[in-house]
Order: C-alpha cells, then structure tokens, then sequence
C-alpha cells in the first residue's frame, strides 16, 4: 500500500478520552491527508497537511487536530472522543500536484 | 465548491454482462478526476485517472472510463464483469483551490454486486 502505515488498525475507547492515531509514510511525499469513511456519507476531508507544520481544516474538522513534525508523520488527535467519531479513519498521501493519491489501510475506530 | 454523486447505491450484473457505475462531479476550472475500488476491510486502491487527453481512460484490472464533459460526467466501466470485480467503488474529483492545495472529493460510492 504505496509505503503507508496507520497505527493503531482497532481502537475501541471510551467517551471523553483523548485518542491519537498515526499515519507514517516512507514515500517522502509533501501532502498527506486525514479522511473519516461513514456508510451514506462516502469519504469525507477532517484535515490535511502540505508540509511540516503546515496544515488545513477539511469538510468535517471540528473535534479534531492534526500535527506534522516530521515530513513522514502525520497524527490525528480526538481531544475528547464522542460516539459520532465511531468510524473508519483512512490516511493518504499525493505528490505536490495530486495526480494520485495513495492511501492507508484504515483505522477502526469505537468510542464507546 | 466541487461536488461529486453518485446516483447508485448499489449496481447489480451478472458475471460476463457489461458493467457501468455512473459518476457526476461539478468542479470550476479543468477537472481531475479519479475512481478508486475499496475491498472488504481494506484501504482505497486506485483504479484510475483523467487529468487530460483521450476522453476514454483504461486503468487496472480491465477497468475504463469515459469522460463526458458536456454531461460533466465521468462513468466508469467494464466490458465483462467477474464476480471478483464485487466490491464499492468510488468516484473522486481534485479540487482547484485558489490556495493553490488541492484536494480529493469523494462520492458516496456505489457498491457493486457481481452474481455468478
């Protein structure tokens, strides 16, 4: 899956917890980005990063933060989970023109 | 803002039948467009693109698309389908943001059911 990592693959946690997941890339490219997979909802943008330390809000950004320290990194934060977060979390990343975009194997994630 | 639906939820053909999973986007500027096939529990993979050239797009696994842009469409198809093409398919177009940091936008999909 074009050098992407997701960590962790299965989260169950409880309501009001602080959740981080983790997208690591070994294919050095600049955009990497942060999708939530609903079923009736498709594929829909939290947040995305077109460098180290820079970052933008997608469609669905509120409850969510992001940071990228490094250009292979790119962590997803719940501050306080709620049962709407319940979802699969998919990270991708594309070259600087987005002519393809390659994506993780996803993150199940159950807040409970 | 850019937009794509999908107006199927699900399509249903019998193996060896041709296939078509349809696709409407609405983009300012000149659209990229992309369709990507998702297996069960595992990630998106890409089927194929249109950013240029012949309307008629070939990509993997036998897949093609055609792109229409007076109808501002982009159906994806297959002359032959096997039950192993059983899977949900999206559609995605790139948005041309003024920022100059695109984006993908994706449809809702469409699953696709393939009967021996």
């Amino acid at each position: 899956d074009a050098g992407i990592t997701q960590s962790p693959r299965h989260k169950v946690t409880e309501t009001g917890t602080p959740v981080t997941l983790r997208c690591h890339q070994t294919e050095n490219h600049r955009y990497m980005y942060w999708y939530r997979q609903d079923p009736g909802h498709g594929l829909r943008l939290i947040h995305y990063s077109y460098g180290v330390k820079d970052t933008d809000k997608g469609e669905v950004s509120d409850g969510y933060s992001v940071s990228r320290s490094k250009t292979e990194d790119f962590l997803l934060t719940l501050e306080s989970a709620t049962s709407s977060q319940t979802s699969v979390y998919f990270c991708a990343i594309s070259d600087k023109d987005l002519t393809e975009a390659f994506f993780g194997q996803g993150t199940r994630l159950t807040v409970v | 803002a850019q937009s794509v639906a999908q107006p199927e939820d699900q399509v249903n053909v019998a193996e060896g039948n041709p296939l078509t999973v349809k696709c409407t986007y609405s983009v300012s500027g000149n659209p990229y467009l992309f369709w990507y096939v998702q297996y069960p529990n595992r990630g998106l993979q890409f089927l194929l693109k249109y950013i240029t050239g012949d309307n008629l797009v070939k990509g993997s696994y036998g897949f093609e698309a055609e792109f229409n842009k007076s109808q501002t469409s982009f159906h994806l198809k297959k002359p032959s389908a096997l039950v192993s093409d059983s899977a949900l398919y999206f559609c995605a177009v790139r948005d041309n943001a003024d920022s100059g940091y695109s984006t993908l936008t994706f449809g809702k999909g469409t699953m696709l059911l393939v009967s021996p």
